[in-house]
């Protein structure tokens, strides 16, 4: 099994609906993060958690939301997606302290139409 | 804020040639890292380098920790199709007050048998 587990590796949605991506891990670690790709732009950080009790916005956070479940469960909603929401979505983890940076889930290809 | 400035953006080359590529950054780091994503895949760590001037292979890859710690490079020598992806760089100050990775926006790679 896969150390970082995004559900569902595909979605398509239409506009205005609400959805959630979820992102689960076996890591054991304390840090998670959700970042979007779009071609070109690279990997943005959306929210990313240090722990249950800690979320924190990233650099692209309007529109979306998120809630850590558990240590081992970080999941990613779009209140009421819209079209330029359609993207690569993934989740990934850390430890505090890590010198080998992050573990990424195998993404989530969202398409909002 | 901290940006790294990747490049090229994109390559198309020969199987058997050799390939470079940098990140530049007008911030110090004193953590560089490279991954690479497959396609339909998340990025996956090759080199981790922690100490400027330092230089590290992984097989055909080989990465260097740029000596005023603004800046990275990897080369992959005599590549093959298997190389095919998108490259990123990414750096990070551990210890800081967020420790969070900061991303290059990519270098994609394309080799042609």
């Amino acid at each position: 099994d896969a150390d970082v587990t995004q559900t569902p590796r595909n979605r398509i949605t239409k506009t205005g609906k609400r959805i959630m991506l979820e992102c689960s891990q076996t890591k054991g670690h304390d840090r998670m993060y959700w970042y979007r790709q779009d071609p070109g732009l690279g990997l943005r950080l959306i929210y990313y958690s240090f722990d249950v009790k800690d979320i924190n916005k990233g650099e692209i956070s309007d529109g979306y939301s998120v809630s850590r479940q558990a240590q081992a469960k970080f999941s990613l909603s779009l209140e009421s997606a819209i079209p330029n929401q359609t993207a690569l979505y993934f989740c990934a983890t850390s430890v505090k302290g890590s010198l080998t940076g992050y573990t990424f889930g195998s993404g989530t290809r969202l398409t909002v139409v | 804020g901290q940006q790294l400035n990747q490049s090229p953006q994109s390559m198309f080359i020969q199987e058997g040639e050799d390939v470079s590529m940098n990140c530049t950054s007008s911030s110090i780091f004193n953590t560089w890292l490279w991954y690479k994503q497959d396609p339909g895949e998340g990025p996956v760590l090759l080199i981790a380098l922690y100490k400027a001037g330092e230089l590290t292979s992984n097989g055909r890859l080989t990465a260097q920790f740029g000596i005023t710690r603004k800046d990275s490079f990897l080369n992959i020598s005599a590549s093959i199709p298997s190389d095919v992806g998108i490259y990123f760089c990414a750096a990070l100050n551990y210890g800081g007050s967020q420790g969070n990775l900061i991303f290059g926006k990519g270098t994609k790679l394309s080799v042609k048998p």
